[in-house]
């Protein structure tokens, strides 16, 4: 099946650095790929849905400035958090619609824990 | 009204308790419905589709009212390995982009 590799599982920055996370689709190709946060015993809120290729579309709220994204490939997605402030500290996970399911469901990456310090 | 929402209990059963879920969703352009599982810190994963004459999956059964605009999931015979949070995605109004509600916590117990 459609598997999506997300890295690093967990990173500990200090306020002000930047941290990238990469997501990659091990045997399909993601044209698009979506990006959310997800708080403690909260849902996952999309922050933007990145498409190969082209820029990303983020949802309102979301500073795209501070949430950098990049598809340059695809089979390639990245979430740089520019700046982390402890507020941005999360569960960040991707999501790619897997092409051999068609409608039927989307394939996660393992997601990132980001504790900013 | 929130696009897609759920109770987010906790539900707290016993084994081999049958317990239903409900979901209701805001868009009536909605196209595709899942029923996603996610435990403890970890990443959701699907658990099965909504079709519109309803389907099952063993002890899972998830079925669509569009007219009244819910999806429910309905559990027999829990087991302790039932016990997680159960999200329920909704596509957002015709595209393929995926809103997730909160989800709704369950625990089976012994």
């Amino acid at each position: 099946g459609a598997v999506v590799s997300q890295h690093p599982s967990w990173v500990i920055c200090k306020s002000g650095t930047s941290v990238k996370i990469e997501c990659r689709s091990l045997d399909f190709q993601a044209t698009t790929m979506f990006w959310y946060r997800q708080f403690p015993k909260q849902s996952l809120m999309l922050m933007a849905t990145s498409n190969e290729g082209s820029k990303a579309t983020y949802e309102q709220g979301v500073e795209k400035d501070k949430f950098l994204i990049n598809h340059a490939s695809l089979t390639l997605s990245t979430l740089t958090v520019t700046s982390a402030h402890p507020e941005d500290s999360s569960f960040y996970i991707c999501s790619a619609r897997s092409p051999d399911r068609g409608l039927n469901g989307y394939t996660f990456g393992s997601g990132t824990r980001l504790t900013v310090v | 009204r929130k696009e897609v929402e759920q109770d987010p209990g906790p539900f707290n059963v016993p084994e081999g308790a049958t317990v239903a879920f409900n979901c209701t969703y805001s868009n009536s352009a909605s196209q595709s419905f899942f029923w996603y599982r996610q435990d403890c810190r970890k990443e959701p994963k699907l658990l099965m589709s909504v079709y519109s004459s309803g389907n099952e999956d063993g002890r899972f059964t998830a079925q669509l009212n569009r007219a009244s605009q819910y999806i429910s999931l309905l559990i027999r015979d829990s087991k302790l390995s039932d016990s997680a949070t159960y999200l329920c995605v909704v596509n957002k109004g015709g595209s393929y982009i995926p809103t997730f509600g909160r989800g709704t916590s369950l625990i089976v117990h012994p």
